[in-house]
């Protein structure tokens, strides 16, 4: 059952702790995207990765960061520097053609407290 | 940068109505466009794309996009909404420059609304 997954499904944490998002996907996709979700602003994108050990910051990427060391996994890691980190996180991925469809996990909804 | 409007941010609409969202992006140069969905509670998901050929383009639970290049645009279609239509909807914009090709720009969503 090929897909991506994103765990956990929620997420509590104190502020000033750091935490980290995972997201794994069996898809054979090169490309890899961490969005934020926040009511009435649509998709943001944090990092993206095109390729192993690769990365770029997208568009918000201050207080986040990211690894890419295998082609399934690229956790988001929510750092302290993060204002206002409280969102629901997207995991997508794609083969990195122009063309090609982003595919979505399911998402991780982190409230700090 | 690209950028994608979206001009509706919240559409209520009774069944059988028609609908149409708007959606108009800012790049110049090729370009691919999508639509995608997500339903209360389920993964965001694509409902139609364009990269080529007919400017009107078909999806899924009978949704149309049509890709007027002189307008920037690319609204999507019903002809006959249902209660099951009830989602929020989001237009993006795909790159194909450089460092950025392959990434999307998302606009900010409309929700529809449906009522029974």
């Amino acid at each position: 059952d090929g897909g991506i997954t994103q765990s956990p499904k929620y997420l509590f944490r104190k502020e000033g702790q750091n935490v980290t998002l995972s997201c794994e996907q069996n898809l054979n996709h090169d490309a890899m995207y961490w969005y934020r979700q926040d009511p009435g602003q649509g998709l943001r994108l944090i990092y993206y990765s095109q390729i192993v050990n690769d990365f770029q910051k997208g568009d918000i990427a201050e207080g986040y960061s990211v690894s890419r060391e295998k082609k399934e996994s690229f956790p988001l890691t929510v750092t302290s520097a993060q204002k206002n980190p409280t969102a629901f996180y997207l995991c997508a991925s794609s083969m990195p053609a122009l063309a090609d469809t982003q595919y979505f996990g399911p998402g991780t909804r982190l409230t700090v407290l | 940068a690209q950028s994608v409007s979206q001009h509706n941010h919240h559409v209520i609409l009774s069944e059988a109505a028609s609908l149409e969202l708007g959606c108009n992006y800012s790049y110049g140069g090729t370009v691919n466009l999508f639509w995608y969905v997500q339903y209360p509670g389920q993964h965001l998901q694509l409902l139609l794309k364009y990269f080529s050929g007919d400017p009107l383009v078909k999806g899924i639970k009978g949704f149309e996009a049509e890709f007027i290049k002189s307008k920037f645009s690319f609204n999507l279609r019903k002809p006959s909404v249902q209660w099951s239509d009830t989602a929020e909807y989001f237009c993006a914009v795909n790159s194909d420059r450089g460092s950025t090709l392959g990434r999307l720009y998302f606009g900010r969503g409309t929700q529809l609304t449906v009522w029974p």
